[in-house]
């Protein structure tokens, strides 16, 4: 997790509520990705970007959920109208010129 | 559609001793493996990579070995220690331009003293 940033580290919506979640990645890496995981379940692929571009966001749900990775700040993940199946963990990952993906720490999003 | 999993949920080995978890993998056009390790509340922990031209890869205390032959993968712990106790995952790195981890369900690896 060596300096990939992500928060809030929890967060807490009510139902109908918007949730963001930011991800900063290592210091000159370009790539972005965001992962979704379910209690003891793997981490699900839902969108990568790479400066203020999407590449592929065939993993992320159409409604409510989008994107982005300005040139400037962080990447950020916006969940609108959240609902109790979208408590989860939302993990980023930054890659560089290799493939290595670096995670960073989570977010853990509870929706009463 | 093509998926990583594997073989059991959970692993409990005596400290000192040799673990090996093991994943099987289906899409046979994946080049590149990796292994996490995920600690309670922690994001994913790269261990160790592998890519489809080699069999086997050693670091520190860990080695990955690849059979292409069966489409399966796995991770050797030498020496287990307390601190190794974690999920473990192995992940494909998808062909193409889109080039996204596909990550296994994980085995919960615990240590005994």
């Amino acid at each position: 997790n060596a300096g990939v940033m992500q928060n809030p580290r929890h967060l807490v919506r009510r139902r109908g509520q918007e949730a963001r979640l930011r991800c900063s990645p290592m210091k000159g890496h370009s790539h972005v990705y965001w992962y979704r995981q379910l209690p003891e379940e793997g981490l699900k692929f839902m969108v990568y970007l790479q400066k203020e571009n999407i590449i592929d966001e065939s993993g992320m749900p159409k409604e409510r959920f989008s994107a982005e990775f300005p040139k400037e700040g962080p990447s950020i993940l916006r969940i609108q109208q959240v609902v109790r199946g979208d408590s989860a963990a939302y993990f980023c990952a930054g890659r560089g010129t290799t493939d290595t993906q670096y995670f960073g720490p989570g977010t853990r999003l509870t929706v009463l | 559609g093509e998926s990583v999993g594997l073989h059991l949920p959970t692993l409990s080995v005596q400290e000192g001793d040799n673990s090996i978890i093991n994943c099987a993998y289906s899409n046979s056009a994946s080049d590149y493996f990796i292994w996490y390790k995920q600690e309670s509340g922690k994001g994913p922990q790269f261990i160790i990579d592998i890519r489809s031209n080699m069999d086997k890869r050693q670091g520190q205390r860990v080695t990955v070995l690849l059979n292409k032959t069966v489409k399966h993968l796995s991770l050797q712990i030498a020496a287990t220690q307390p601190g190794d106790s974690a999920v473990y995952f192995c992940a494909e790195w998808g062909s193409g331009s889109a080039r996204q981890l596909t990550f296994g369900s994980g085995t919960q690896l615990t240590v005994l003293p």
